[in-house]
């Protein structure tokens, strides 16, 4: 069974500050990893994800996530916070194949950065 | 930059009733999603879409639900008894590839209110 685990609800950091958001997964094989952030009365939008290679990844907004594959954590990063980051972030996982992707996702983290 | 587009953006609907949630997917995406988050909870995958047929459903999409392109432009889902605990906010997406690494973009979402 595919499970996706953010272990914490809320992160607080202050403006300018680096923030970390955790991801941690368990699914069988060698999934492809994505972050999502989510606005107030706003769908998904698509951040950053990992397929194969380096295990930095780059994204949008200065967003950088990096895969840990002996730890199962894909943790989102960004080095100076913004207070217009300040959203629920999404992260999700979807089976290594061809074909429609079906996202899990976890449970969302609410980040709150302080000005 | 193309999006999503969902229809209305509230429904309020009574216990039994049929409702249908609207959705404009991106024009040159192949594949099609609904997805749903309840209150204070993790995004659901419910469907997926392809080539004028399902590909995948999760448990949640049992027999009162339905999904169907009428046209080249619309993709619609349906509930055909609602019950109190079909309340959520109800998602569209649509991908372009064929592969599951692509991000999918997402629709702002109808809040469907079973009263």
């Amino acid at each position: 069974a595919q499970s996706v685990a953010q272990p914490e609800d809320q992160v607080n950091v202050a403006e300018g500050n680096p923030l970390t958001v955790k991801c941690t997964y368990s699914v069988s094989g060698n999934p492809y990893l994505f972050w999502y952030v989510q606005y107030p009365n706003r769908g998904l939008q698509f951040l950053l994800k990992y397929i194969t290679g380096d295990n930095l990844v780059k994204g949008s907004y200065g967003f950088e996530a990096e895969f840990n594959k002996s730890q199962t954590s894909f943790h989102l990063k960004k080095p100076s916070a913004l207070v217009s980051d300040s959203a629920l972030y999404f992260c999700a996982v979807s089976p290594r194949r061809t074909g429609a992707n079906n996202l899990f996702f976890g449970t969302g983290t609410r980040l709150t950065v302080i000005p | 930059e193309p999006e999503v587009t969902q229809t209305p953006s509230h429904q309020v609907t009574q216990m039994g009733q049929e409702v249908i949630l609207r959705c404009v997917p991106i024009s040159n995406h192949l594949y099609f999603y609904w997805y749903r988050q309840i209150l204070g909870q993790k995004v659901e995958f419910l469907v997926s879409f392809y080539n004028n047929e399902i590909s995948e459903k999760s448990e949640i999409f049992d027999d009162q639900f339905s999904v169907e392109r009428p046209d080249g432009s619309n993709f619609t889902l349906k509930i055909r008894s609602t019950k109190l605990e079909d309340s959520a906010m109800y998602f569209c997406a649509s991908g372009q590839g064929a592969y599951s690494n692509q991000p999918q973009h997402f629709g702002d979402g109808t809040r469907l209110s079973i009263l």
